[in-house]
This record gives structure tokens, C-alpha cells and sequence, in this order.
């Protein structure tokens, strides 16, 4: 959805490194939210945001930490890269009980992350 | 939150319907089944959803029987373009945190 993009769409990092992924979206959401996705696994949630002041953890947050600049950033940080967060990471947005169906998200392109 | 349970892959062919079942068997009396659509490298997106009975759209149907603890997606006249993932959830409106697990694989075959 060219509504909410990520950059960068492909970044390779070695260990150690710290690393940022940034998301915008142009939707006028609240509440975003970051995913990663392991080949032949589902998405899983690292954190969620669901407005400027409200940060929560997911499943996954360890490694992790986010920040959310203004209602349309969200950015992701792995303070030190490791090699099995080599993954395919989201981010997505969502209204619900606004013009969208519940449950309903909206994501971006993904940004592939290899770290060596 | 429900735990959904579908079929990890499914094969099928050119102009056939195919018909993707997922259980729930401990959805909560407010949650709604949603469906999402994954093509490779791209992220999921939502294409239906439904609390009871009958949903249909421009992309697919949604069939919920009276006990909801099970919802069938159906794709009519499948082309290769259909084939991608196809995740089942359930979730209360407003749900913070909806859980996409493995979803099905579907392989259109020409």
C-alpha cells in the first residue's frame, strides 16, 4: 500500500552494527504497529504504538526497541545487530472503528534485513 | 485471543474454486474472522471478513456456520495471479494484537 512506505526496502548490516528501520504513512492512523516474518512462518509482532505517547511490546520485543517520532513515523532499532534477526520486517498501520473494518491493517512494502 | 487452526498448504488448478477452511474452535462471542492475502515479499492484505452467516466481496466469500467455530474462504474461478498465503484470524474489533500465525499456502497449478 503505497500509503504507508518503509525504508530501507533491503539493507545488509553485520554484527554488532545498530541499525534503523523507518516507517511513514500518509493515512492518518493512530496506531502502528512492527512485524517480522521468517521464510515459511506467519508475522510476528514486535511492537505496537497507538498514538505519539503509547509504546507497547509484542511477542518478539527483545533485541528490539522503537520510536514514534510523530503520528505518521514509527521507527525500529536493533540496538546490536545478530545474525537470527535476518528477517523480513513490516510495518503496518490500522483505524479501527474508523472507515476500515476491524482487525483490519495496512502495510508496507517490508524491509529485508541480512545481518552477517 | 482465539487460536485458528488451517491447512499448511493446498494445491489447485486454473478456473476451479477453491474453498480454504479454518478452525476456531474458542472464538469469543465478540470476535470477527478476518482473512488476509500474502504474495511473496510483500505484506499481508486484508481481503474479507465476517461475524456470522454469508460475506461476500469483489474478491472472495466468506461462509461462517451458526456455531462460528469454523469459516471457510472461497475463491471462485482461481487464476495463477491467486496463488499466495492466506492467513485466518480472529479478534475482538479494536484488537490490539491479532496473531497471524503459518497461514495456507495456496499453489495454483495451470
Amino acid at each position: 500500500d503505497a500509503d504507508v512506505t518503509q525504508t530501507p526496502r533491503n539493507r545488509i548490516t553485520k554484527t554488532g552494527k545498530r541499525i534503523m528501520l523507518e516507517c511513514s504513512q500518509t493515512k492518518g492512523h493512530d496506531r502502528m504497529y512492527w512485524y517480522r516474518q521468517d521464510p515459511g512462518l506467519g508475522l510476528r509482532l514486535i511492537y505496537y504504538s497507538f498514538d505519539v505517547k503509547d509504546i507497547n511490546k509484542g511477542e518478539i520485543s527483545d533485541g528490539y526497541s522503537v520510536s514514534r517520532q510523530a503520528q505518521a513515523k514509527f521507527s525500529l532499532s536493533l540496538e546490536s545487530a545478530i545474525p537470527n534477526q535476518t528477517a523480513l520486517y513490516f510495518c503496518a498501520t490500522s483505524d479501527p472503528g474508523g472507515s476500515s473494518s476491524y482487525n483490519e491493517q495496512f502495510f508496507g512494502p517490508g524491509t529485508r534485513l541480512t545481518v552477517l | 485471543l482465539a487460536k485458528t487452526t488451517q491447512p499448511i498448504s493446498m494445491d489447485s488448478y486454473e478456473g476451479q474454486e477453491v474453498n480454504i477452511t479454518c478452525s476456531h474452535n474458542n472464538i469469543a462471542t465478540n470476535d470477527y474472522i478476518t482473512w488476509y492475502q500474502q504474495f511473496p515479499s510483500q505484506g499481508p492484505r486484508f481481503i474479507i471478513q465476517g461475524y456470522k452467516t454469508k460475506v461476500t466481496n469483489e474478491v472472495a466469500s466468506l461462509f461462517i456456520p451458526a456455531d462460528r467455530k469454523s469459516s471457510t474462504l472461497s475463491l471462485p474461478r482461481v487464476s495463477l495471479s491467486d496463488t499466495a498465503v492466506y492467513y485466518c484470524l480472529v479478534g475482538d474489533m479494536g484488537d490490539d494484537k491479532i496473531i497471524f500465525g503459518k497461514g495456507t499456502r495456496l499453489h495454483i497449478l495451470p
